[in-house]
């Protein structure tokens, strides 16, 4: 059981290329997410998918576009990259447990957009 | 969701227990509150959650106190591997096939483990 996988891990790119950044959970979650994290400050919801089919924006949607693919699989994807989009990115899948939601996030993926 | 508060940093020995407050004092009666940590540069790591009640699991307890407005974070023995920033947030449950809900986490408290 992995769990939720991220890749890349690491990602160099210039401004304006593009590139889409997979991720994958096991444990047959019906909710996934998108958070980025910049240097000293805490996530912020990007993009979530409340169930295989649906997806939402969440607070900072803007220069990104999201895919759910399956079950297992939530896609994030950067059509021109821009400085202000390097970060950590990090994927989150969620259970229902006890009456709420438990999210469980991927190692993360570190973007350097130059 | 309800703003919560809780010191910058605190420093813990090795072996000893670490208690970790937090303040939720506007907290509603639907609220759950979580606890997370993010250890350097990794994903986040659920630890555990409650509502009312005091809550246990093989990582560490949570107590709530009985109005609800603070609760504590216990890691029982701490070791070297448990320096982390831990987050405790207060959120809405979501409920199956209703809208997912975010994480807001803040700047969370930096624990320090010595030797």
């Amino acid at each position: 059981n992995a769990g939720v996988t991220q890749t890349p891990k690491f990602q160099v790119l210039k401004t304006g290329q593009s590139m889409t950044l997979q991720c994958a959970q096991d444990m047959n979650h019906n909710s996934m997410y998108w958070y980025r994290q910049d240097p000293g400050m805490g996530l912020r919801l990007i993009y979530y998918s409340a169930s295989e089919g649906t997806t939402d924006k969440g607070e900072v949607p803007n220069g990104y576009n999201v895919s759910r693919l399956n079950k297992r699989e939530f896609s994030l994807r950067l059509e021109s990259a821009a400085p202000s989009q390097t970060s950590v990115y990090f994927c989150a899948s969620s259970e229902i447990a006890g009456g709420t939601d438990t999210q469980y996030f991927g190692p993360g993926t570190r973007l350097t957009v130059l | 969701d309800a703003k919560t508060t809780q010191p910058t940093s605190m420093d813990c020995a090795e072996g000893r227990a670490a208690n970790l407050p937090c303040n939720h004092s506007t907290i509603s009666g639907n609220e759950y509150v979580y606890w997370y940590r993010q250890i350097h540069s990794q994903g986040p790591q659920y630890i555990i959650h409650g509502l009312k009640n005091n809550e246990t699991n093989e990582m560490a307890s949570l107590i709530i106190t009985e109005d609800r407005k603070s609760s504590t974070l216990i890691l029982p023995h701490a070791t070297l591997r448990d320096t982390a920033v831990y987050y405790c947030i207060v959120r809405v449950a979501s409920f199956w096939g209703g809208t997912a809900s975010k994480l807001t986490f803040g700047t969370g408290t930096r624990l320090q483990v010595t030797l």
